[in-house]
């Protein structure tokens, strides 16, 4: 089953806090695996994505760790910040047979509170 | 490019009839995804079209629903009839494809469907 489970299903922190939000996925064939940033009433935006060579990748604020042998990867958010305050998906995808057909979590609605 | 466009953007219509909702994706992708929304259900891939063939519509919910892509740079899906429980914000998204590195979909801003 391509399944990816996504935890919490919400999350309040203070300004500056490190929210982490977690994944975890079944299928071993999965070699993508992209964080998507959704706004109300907007579609959702790619914010950061790994692969399964690297168990870490930083890009800014936004920290994805990547724990392969245990299918797990998560997102950390470093200083964050009101304008942080979105839904946050992760997903898993295997790229070079079907693209990015995104199999999607649950979804955590993030609020960060000044 | 503006991105992928999305028509219309709010749609409400009665139960019984017809739903069209479009898509024009980022030129030059080759890859289009229709996806639904919800609250109780999250993210869903209806359907997906590579190089305008329909790849995978198992996600497609009953009969009812039908989607087309006539050239590479438009897409409908169709809802004949709708119903209440079809309500849901409809994404598409396109990509360029399964190489390394280009795989980022892009969605639109979405059609938010209610039907009455």
């Amino acid at each position: 089953q391509q399944q990816v489970k996504q935890s919490p299903q919400s999350l309040i922190v203070q300004k500056g806090g490190i929210p982490i939000i977690n994944c975890a996925y079944e299928n071993t064939a999965f070699d993508y695996f992209p964080w998507y940033q959704q706004f109300p009433g907007k579609g959702p935006a790619l914010l950061i994505a790994i692969r399964p060579d690297v168990s870490e990748k930083k890009e800014g604020r936004f920290t994805i760790s990547f724990n392969k042998s245990a299918k797990q990867f998560s997102l950390h958010i470093m200083d964050s910040q009101p304008g942080d305050s979105a839904t946050y998906f992760c997903a898993a995808s295997i790229e070079e047979t079907s693209g990015s057909r995104l199999t999607f979590g649950e979804g955590t609605q993030l609020t960060v509170n000044p | 490019d503006a991105g992928v466009i999305q028509s219309p953007r709010h749609e409400v219509t009665e139960m019984g009839q017809e739903v069209t909702l479009r898509c024009k994706p980022i030129s030059g992708h080759d890859y289009l995804f229709w996806y639904r929304q919800t609250m109780m259900r999250g993210l869903e891939l209806l359907i997906y079209f590579n190089n305008n063939v329909p790849i995978d519509d198992s996600g497609m919910p009953e009969d009812r629903f039908s989607a087309k892509m006539p050239n590479a740079s438009f897409s409908t899906l169709k809802i004949q009839p709708s119903e209440p429980r079809d309500s849901a914000v409809y994404f598409c998204a396109s990509s360029s494809g399964g190489s390394r590195g280009e795989t980022e979909a892009f969605f639109g801003q979405g059609t938010r469907l209610t039907v009455v």
